[in-house]
């Protein structure tokens, strides 16, 4: 079964810097997604930004951006200049590309990270 | 507006009274799961249906039913809540196949208090 690893249960930055929040992923597999995913105080999950495990091209989203280091299982997230908005839980999850029917089959999350923009 | 709906939002009820939480989904999506999320523990798939009629265990079922009898619908039952199902539960839907990279669409939530 894949696990992911989120090691830093709390992090702080001061409004306007920039961030980076780790997670690691144990898998067999060679062709899988991965994906950020925010929850802010409303609760609502919201998907910040996904990376597909064949593109060696990391991914970018305005002010975030991954640095996806397969061989490694690492999947980082930079926030970039940050806002009192990014505020909230985040979270890193896995998802096999291939449905292998019976049993757990989804996304895999990591326990998440805390995040504190101090002003 | 493309969405996942989940209804209620909030719920508290009695320890053995059954009640059911209902999804719907406005996307077409042939892939429905729900998720629990408890503090430290992070989300954790309970059960997920890949389509109409289809549906299989995830990492927690226990306490839980569910049925797929429409593509939009995905209603998450408890026949006999117990204390320890006091959580925030997700549900959420997607595509299949290589529609799997677009990531899943999350309802808003049901906090549900069993005492």
């Amino acid at each position: 079964a894949q696990t992911v690893t989120q090691s830093q249960p709390e992090m702080s930055v001061q409004e306007a810097e920039t961030v980076t929040l780790s997670c690691t992923y144990d898998t067999s597999e060679s062709d899988y997604y991965l994906f950020w995913y925010k929850q802010p105080p409303s609760r609502q999950m919201i998907l910040v930004i996904r990376q597909e495990a064949y593109k060696q091209q990391n991914a970018t989203e305005n002010r975030f951006s991954v640095n996806f280091q397969k061989a490694a299982k690492s999947f980082s997230l930079k926030i970039s200049d940050s806002q009192l908005g990014d505020a909230a839980m985040y979270f890193c999850a896995y998802r096999s590309a291939l449905y292998s029917g019976g049993g757990a089959d989804g996304l895999t999350f990591g326990k998440g990270t805390h995040l504190i923009i101090q002003p | 507006e493309a969405q996942v709906t989940q209804n209620p939002r909030y719920l508290i009820t009695v320890t053995g009274k059954k009640l059911t939480v209902t999804c719907s989904q406005n996307m077409n999506h042939e892939y429905m799961s729900w998720y629990r999320q408890d503090p430290g523990l992070g989300l954790r798939q309970i059960y997920y249906s890949m389509n109409v009629e289809v549906t299989d265990k995830g990492d927690v079922p226990e306490g839980y039913k569910v049925s797929r009898k429409e593509k939009r619908n995905f209603p998450l039952i408890l026949e006999s809540p117990s204390p320890n199902q006091t959580s925030l539960y997700f549900c959420a839907s997607s595509l299949t196949g290589s529609g799997f990279s677009y990531g899943y669409t999350f309802g808003s939530g049901t906090r549900l208090t069993v005492v």
